[in-house]
């Protein structure tokens, strides 16, 4: 079945460097990914999507990247700070259907 | 506030209690949804509402029942929890099944 799914667990990283998380996913018909961010005692939040047309797609310091050969996305966050540290979920959806999320990976920031 | 509200913030619960989770949302979403997230694991969609009429149901303990009076409001009745329903539970909305989901802060549902 679908299934979405993160390498790591848990990443630290020093303030000012960049972050980079990962995703893999199953389903080769999915067509949308979206990254989440949730705080603590917080909702998940919309970060940034891409469609599965697009390879790279940048925001306000992140940049989600597709490869859709190896069926693996990953959020990119540059000059990562403080604030940055939370929970972070990829979601995959297939042509309407609901999205499915992986299990999140915990992004530490070090000062 | 991310215009999806969820009350109480915290619910601490004997097995044997009833109790209710609101969900409130003005987004103008057509669709609503509950999750439960537990420590380590993937966010379960539980229950989803499009247009006030449930459309999924994942197979859900009956001891957990969803109410969807309007599409501004959800509810989520508990009765004879067990303590591995201790949770976190998410409502989110959105315009559609694909895009948009917005979410609520949770509430912390602890059984005891």
């Amino acid at each position: 079945g679908e299934s979405v799914g993160l390498h790591l667990p848990t990443l630290s990283v020093q303030e000012g460097d960049n972050s980079i998380i990962n995703c893999a996913y199953s389903n080769s018909a999915s067509d949308y990914f979206i990254w989440y961010k949730q705080e603590s005692g917080k909702g998940p939040q919309f970060i940034i999507d891409i469609r599965s047309n697009m390879d790279k797609r940048q925001g306000q310091r992140v940049t989600v990247l597709l490869n859709k050969t190896v069926k693996h996305l990953s959020l990119q966050i540059a000059a990562t700070q403080p604030g940055d540290s939370a929970v972070y979920f990829c979601a995959e959806n297939i042509k309407g259907n609901k999205l499915v999320f992986g299990a999140g990976t915990i992004l530490r920031v070090k000062s | 506030e991310t215009g999806v509200t969820q009350t109480p913030r915290h619910l601490v619960m004997g097995m044997t209690n009833k109790k209710s989770l609101k969900c409130e949302q003005h987004l103008g979403h057509n669709a609503m949804y509950w999750y439960k997230q537990s420590a380590k694991k993937p966010l379960e969609l539980m229950f989803v509402y499009s247009l006030e009429e449930r459309v999924e149901n994942n197979s859900v303990p009956s001891r957990f029942s969803p109410e969807c009076p309007n599409s501004s409001h959800l509810f989520l009745h508990l009765h004879t929890l067990q303590p591995e329903d201790s949770a976190l539970y998410l409502c989110a909305s959105s315009p559609n099944h694909r895009y948009g989901y917005t979410f609520g802060s949770g509430t912390r549902l602890t059984v005891v």
